[in-house]
């Protein structure tokens, strides 16, 4: 099976923009979490969704907002850019139970505000 | 709130060595706990999971870790270090009260010294 995948890899953007991350899962996979990554603040759980549903949201700003789609594929936007949003923004996949599935990682998308 | 507690942000070890990284997590109630490892530029790769029975896991490339509830400890072992090890490793738990949410440790970052 193909792992999970993040577009973009890169991307480059201004204070007071918005940007949309996308997400496409493992197959078969229908929960999908992304996580925020900085030096200063480590890993930390943005949110989850499942079935088209947030499942589980973690302390973030309404900036940070996301959907999944009936294929399970998900993206993240955030509006109003920051300079402390500057991070590597990981998605996860699993198949439905938290309690006994495991997330996968993408390998990331590293967003850079200028 | 649950918390990981990862000594050490740092760990330098030579090659063939024991590798050591310690984890401690605070929960009144045994969590699920994992170690994933991250390569640069690389999203999060699973090593080992620990949810019930045996508390002695073994995970990939040789990495085992023990779980002790009366030391709340998670901590990682390899009884031989190999170069390909030097990476970042990130300690996590999965809180029972809220499953789909994983909270991970500041990271360590291992070196192996030729």
């Amino acid at each position: 099976k193909a792992g999970v995948t993040q577009t973009p890899r890169y991307l480059i953007k201004t204070r007071g923009q918005q940007v949309t991350l996308s997400c496409s899962p493992i197959s078969g996979h229908r929960s999908v979490s992304w996580y925020q990554q900085t030096p200063g603040q480590g890993l930390q759980f943005l949110f989850e969704y499942f079935s088209e549903t947030q499942r589980n949201k973690g302390n973030f700003p309404g900036r940070f907002s996301g959907r999944q789609f009936s294929n399970s594929r998900s993206e993240m936007n955030v509006s109003t850019l920051e300079l402390g949003d500057s991070a590597l923004y990981l998605c996860a996949s699993e198949e439905s139970n938290p309690r006994t599935d495991t997330q996968y990682f993408g390998p990331g998308t590293r967003l850079t505000v200028l | 709130a649950q918390s990981v507690t990862q000594l050490g942000s740092h760990v330098s070890v030579s090659e063939g060595a024991l590798v050591l990284l310690r984890c401690n997590y605070s929960s009144s109630v045994p969590p699920y706990l994992f170690w994933y490892v991250q390569y640069p530029n690389q999203g999060l790769q699973l090593l080992l999971k620990y949810t019930t029975g045996a508390t002695l896991v073994k995970g990939i490339n040789g990495f085992e870790a023990e779980f002790k509830k009366s030391e709340t400890s998670f901590h990682l072992t390899k009884p031989s270090a190999h170069m390909s090890d030097a990476a970042e490793y990130f300690c996590a738990v999965r809180p029972y009260s809220s499953a789909s949410k994983i909270i991970f440790g500041s990271g360590t970052r291992l070196s192996i010294r030729p």
